[in-house]
């Protein structure tokens, strides 16, 4: 299995210009969520989803924005990029059903904005 | 969610045991303790859980303490490629796996 799949691996935006971070698991998962990792500290909750048609806030979710149609992706979306948002993103996926199942994340995406 | 306490940064030989402190004094009875490691800025890799009892799995073993206000990670045998960034986390069974990260423990592992 694939597991967590993030693209793309690497992008460079100018500021205001637009993106979207595309992550897809094969788990079905129900629970799936979007993280940012700036130099030298922990990661950040930024949006969340338990279900298909279902999404919330995490601690940081401003400039962001998510929908999910599927079960299998959770694409983030940056309609008008800041260099404040030049991060390391993180997607990962658990089994919602067992409360207590642990996180599968995929390997990041490295943003620069200019 | 409790918050956790780790050392900044930790040094092992190889082929010995690194043990990994973390304090969570604040942990409530539905939190289970959670372990998860970063190796150079790939994505975190689930390491083991548990809530009260010592679990042990083929990466590590997890001991919590009764009044489960800490616990340890035991890599039994450290080698290099375990060198990486070690994150304790405790979490609600049914937040949603909704983790918070904090700054986690950097494992040197030396030859």
């Amino acid at each position: 299995n694939a597991g967590v799949t993030q693209t793309p691996k690497f992008q460079v935006l100018k500021t205001g210009q637009s993106m979207t971070l595309q992550c897809a698991q094969d788990m079905n998962h129900e629970y799936m969520s979007w993280y940012r990792q700036d130099p030298g500290m922990g990661l950040r909750l930024i949006h969340y989803s338990v279900g298909a048609g279902i999404t919330d806030q995490g601690e940081v979710p401003n400039g962001y924005n998510v929908s999910r149609s599927t079960t299998e992706d959770f694409p983030l979306r940056l309609l008008s990029a800041a260099p404040s948002q030049t991060s390391v993103y993180f997607c990962a996926s658990s089994d919602w059903d067992r409360g207590n199942s642990p996180l599968h994340f995929g390997n990041g995406t490295r943003l620069t904005v200019t | 969610d409790a918050k956790t306490t780790q050392p900044p940064s930790m040094d092992c030989a190889e082929g010995r045991a690194a043990n990994l402190p973390c304090n969570h004094s604040t942990i409530s009875g539905n939190e289970y303790v959670y372990w998860y490691r970063q190796i150079h800025s790939q994505g975190p890799q689930y390491i083991i859980h548990g809530l009260k009892n010592n679990e042990t799995n083929e990466m590590a073993s997890l001991i919590i303490t009764e009044d489960r206000k800490s616990s340890t990670l035991i890599l039994p045998h450290a080698t290099l490629r375990d060198t990486a960034v070690y994150y304790c986390i405790v979490n609600k069974k049914n937040a949603g796996n909704m983790l918070t990260f904090g700054g986690g423990t950097r494992l040197m592992v030396k030859p």
